[in-house]
């Protein structure tokens, strides 16, 4: 099976704090995905990621970055956390593109930015 | 451009009934079309997919959906709910081609009624 962790279920951090959000996914896939989810606006894309060392940006990049140094691994960062950002944030990872490959999830970070 | 629209933000069916999850894509190119559940305090997990092939798919815990395209749709059913079957559903739609990115609709929460 495949298997995605996430490094917290929850978090409680601080504005103005960095936050790091770590991923790590076990089936040697080369495509990873931070989305957040919030109430009625489903899933949004935030970065994703076709190799190591390669990131593009998603549909709301904005005050985030992310970092892939190993194929396994894939972490968003909060450079300076705020309110706004208090949310779901959910990692996927799926095998090479090809036909319909699916995504795989990990059990999400909540994340509260006070 | 992709896109997913999902009828019904919450969808309520008493125990024993018949679900029926609303689903309708637009999309430029043949798509591959998913269907993902979300438990409480969970990440998505995948139900079902069609990619190609038979219209009429089946996924685990005894949910089906059924791609048509005349009417761009890929409703969600289950002949008989049970209270497992509360959470939320995302429809979700790829092109058919290199881009990874999947578009996910807003979802539906579904309640089962005693």
């Amino acid at each position: 099976d495949v298997k995605v962790t996430q490094s917290s279920r929850y978090l409680v951090k601080r504005t103005g704090e960095k936050v790091f959000l770590e991923c790590v996914q076990d089936m040697d896939h080369e495509n990873m995905f931070w989305y957040r989810q919030d109430p009625g606006l489903g899933l949004r894309l935030i970065y994703f990621s076709y190799d190591v060392k390669m990131k593009e940006k998603g549909d709301i990049p904005e005050g985030y970055s992310v970092s892939r140094e190993k194929k396994e691994r894939f972490s968003l960062i909060l450079e300076s956390a705020s309110t706004n950002q208090t949310s779901m944030y959910l990692c996927a990872s799926s095998g090479l593109a090809g036909v319909g490959d699916t995504q795989y999830f990990g059990p999400g970070t909540r994340l509260t930015v006070l | 451009a992709q896109s997913v629209t999902q009828l019904g933000s919450h969808v309520s069916v008493s125990e024993g009934a018949l679900v029926l999850l609303r689903c309708n894509y637009s999309s430029s190119v043949p798509p591959y079309l998913f269907w993902y559940v979300q438990y409480p305090n969970q990440g998505l997990q995948l139900l079902l997919k069609y990619t190609t092939g038979a219209t009429l798919v089946k996924g685990i815990n005894g949910f089906e959906a059924e791609f048509k395209k005349s009417e761009t749709s890929f409703h969600l059913t289950k002949p008989s709910a049970h209270m497992s079957d509360a959470a939320e559903y995302f429809c979700a739609v790829k092109p058919m081609n290199r881009d990874d990115k999947i578009i996910f609709g807003k979802g539906t929460r579904l309640h089962i009624l005693p």
